[in-house]
C-alpha cells in the first residue's frame, strides 16, 4: 500500500535557523512527488514537483530533493513569512490513469523573529 | 482571476440536512478531484472525474454524490449529513500530459454539522 510519513510533526526555529523537512515515502513506482505548502484557513499552495532520484529543485529559500525513499525540503535562513504546514504527497504509477495524490500529515512550521 | 474556485467558504448546518458544495476552474484542466482535510490536516480523496467521467470513488458513503455538468465544474451534493461529516473541503483540479504537473487546490469550504 502507498504511504507517506511526514516528519517532524511540528518544527519551531528562529529567524535564520536552517534546518530540513523530511517525507518518507513507500510506492508502487513513483510517478512523482509533491511538496505543497498550506497557509491557516486556504488551500494547499504548489511548489515543486520531483520525478527522479537525484532531483533537486529551488524557490527563494526552499529547496527539495529526492531519493528512492524520501525527500527534504530544506529551509535555509527563514523568515517568519515562511511559517506555514508544509506537506508532502506522491502519485504512483499504478494511480496514472485516477491522478490519486497519497498526501503526508504535514509539517507544521514556525518561525519566529 | 481565480484559477479554482469553491462555494461556500463557510457551511454551518444541521444534522440530517442535504447540501451542496460547487467548484469551478478556469484552467482547462481535464481532472478534478474532492479531498477531504480532517481536524489533522490529513488530506485524502473523496473522487476524481475526468472529462466529466468518475474515476475514482474512494469508499465515500454514498450520502456523498459528485456531479459533472461539464469538465470545469465538479459539485458536490451531501445527504443526511452526519456530525462525523464536519471537515474542510478542496476541490482540485490536474492536466497530464507525459510528465503530470502540481495540482492546484481551491481555497475549500469548511463543513461544520451540529
Amino acid at each position: 500500500e502507498d504511504q507517506v510519513t511526514q516528519s517532524p510533526e511540528a518544527l519551531r526555529l528562529q529567524e535564520g535557523e536552517s534546518s530540513s523537512l523530511n517525507c518518507s515515502y513507500t510506492v508502487s513506482g513513483l510517478r512523482g512527488l509533491f511538496w505543497y505548502r498550506q497557509d491557516p484557513g486556504k488551500g494547499p499552495e504548489f511548489l515543486f514537483t520531483l520525478y527522479s532520484a537525484g532531483e533537486e529543485k529551488e524557490k527563494e529559500r526552499l529547496k527539495a530533493t529526492l531519493t528512492k525513499k524520501e525527500s527534504f525540503l530544506h529551509i535555509t535562513a527563514p523568515k517568519p513569512e515562511d511559517s506555514a504546514t508544509y506537506l508532502c504527497a506522491v502519485r504512483s504509477r499504478g494511480s496514472s490513469n485516477t491522478g490519486k495524490l497519497i498526501f503526508g500529515q504535514g509539517t507544521t512550521l514556525q518561525v519566529k523573529p | 482571476d481565480t484559477a479554482v474556485s469553491q462555494t461556500p467558504k463557510y457551511l454551518v448546518t444541521q444534522m440530517g440536512n442535504d447540501k451542496s458544495i460547487k467548484c469551478e476552474q478556469n484552467l482547462g484542466h481535464d481532472t478534478m478531484y474532492w479531498y477531504k482535510q480532517d481536524s489533522k490536516k490529513f488530506l485524502k480523496i473523496m473522487f476524481s472525474y475526468n472529462n466529466k467521467e468518475l474515476i475514482i470513488n474512494e469508499t465515500v458513503p454514498n450520502r456523498f454524490s459528485p456531479k459533472s455538468p461539464d469538465k470545469a465544474h465538479l459539485n458536490l451534493h451531501i445527504n443526511s449529513l452526519e456530525l462525523g461529516d464536519s471537515a474542510v473541503y478542496f476541490c482540485a483540479s490536474s492536466q497530464d500530459g507525459d510528465r503530470i504537473y502540481g495540482y492546484t487546490f481551491g481555497s475549500g469550504t469548511r463543513l461544520t454539522v451540529v
